[in-house]
């Protein structure tokens, strides 16, 4: 299973957008890239998933590297329930989604 | 529509005996996972199954767990005896058709066990 890295921690101001980066020179052809968030104690939910295009839902944005080795999960205005640790995720066909650590997100009011 | 329902939320055991948990997917999925998460880290996958068959169970410790889908719908895992470092949040997640690069996974609120 192709790996990710992400920073461990980012803080954010209240209404400002925020950035959140993904590493991932391994990535394969057929991989797509998921990113999953985690509030606290629940569960994690889907966010966003791209291949090769940006994307766009009411969540978030995904703006993927021309050479797909990285990608950037961007929230557009950061609100106080969009603190969460964040998954950044590859995943080809038949493979299993493998969670590192990802990224605690804290956002100050 | 329902989410994925997990039951008990929280456990509390002492260490030797038997625990269960319990899983309901959302309806139509194929698709169910067993996740375990320790605190500070993601969940890594136990078992994965496809219908009523566990097409990965690769990493489930086999000497204490063990899970089942009956009848292709809702899951129990098991851990016969616990030990104190099986504490840890057990998540169930279902996908429509849990191969697919694409697809995504819903997940539970998880079931919190500890084990003292």
């Amino acid at each position: 299973d192709a790996k990710t890295t992400q920073p461990n921690s980012m803080e954010s101001n209240e209404e400002e957008p925020v950035h959140l980066p993904c590493n991932h020179s391994t990535i394969s052809g057929t991989d797509y890239i998921h990113w999953y968030r985690q509030l606290p104690s629940q569960g994690p939910e889907y966010v966003i998933h791209g291949l090769t295009s940006n994307v766009n839902n009411r969540m978030a944005s995904l703006a993927i590297a021309e050479d797909r080795k990285s990608s950037t999960l961007i929230l557009h205005r950061a609100t106080l329930r969009d603190a969460a640790v964040y998954y950044c995720i590859l995943r080809g066909n038949g493979q299993n989604f493998v969670f590192g650590p990802g990224t605690r997100l804290s956002v100050l009011p | 529509e329902a989410g994925v329902v997990q039951s008990p939320r929280y456990k509390i055991i002492e260490k030797k005996q038997p625990v269960a948990f319990w899983c309901n997917p959302i309806s139509g999925h194929n698709t169910l996972y067993w996740y375990l998460q320790n605190l500070g880290q993601g969940p890594e996958l136990l078992i994965r199954y496809e219908n009523e068959e566990a097409v990965d169970d690769s990493q489930l410790p086999k000497d204490r767990f063990s899970a089942e889908r009956l009848k292709g719908v809702d899951s129990t895992l098991k851990i016969q005896p616990a030990e104190l470092g099986d504490s840890a949040v057990y998540l169930c997640a279902s996908s429509p058709q849990g191969g697919t690069s694409y697809n995504e996974q819903f997940f539970g609120p998880g079931t919190r066990l500890t084990v003292l």
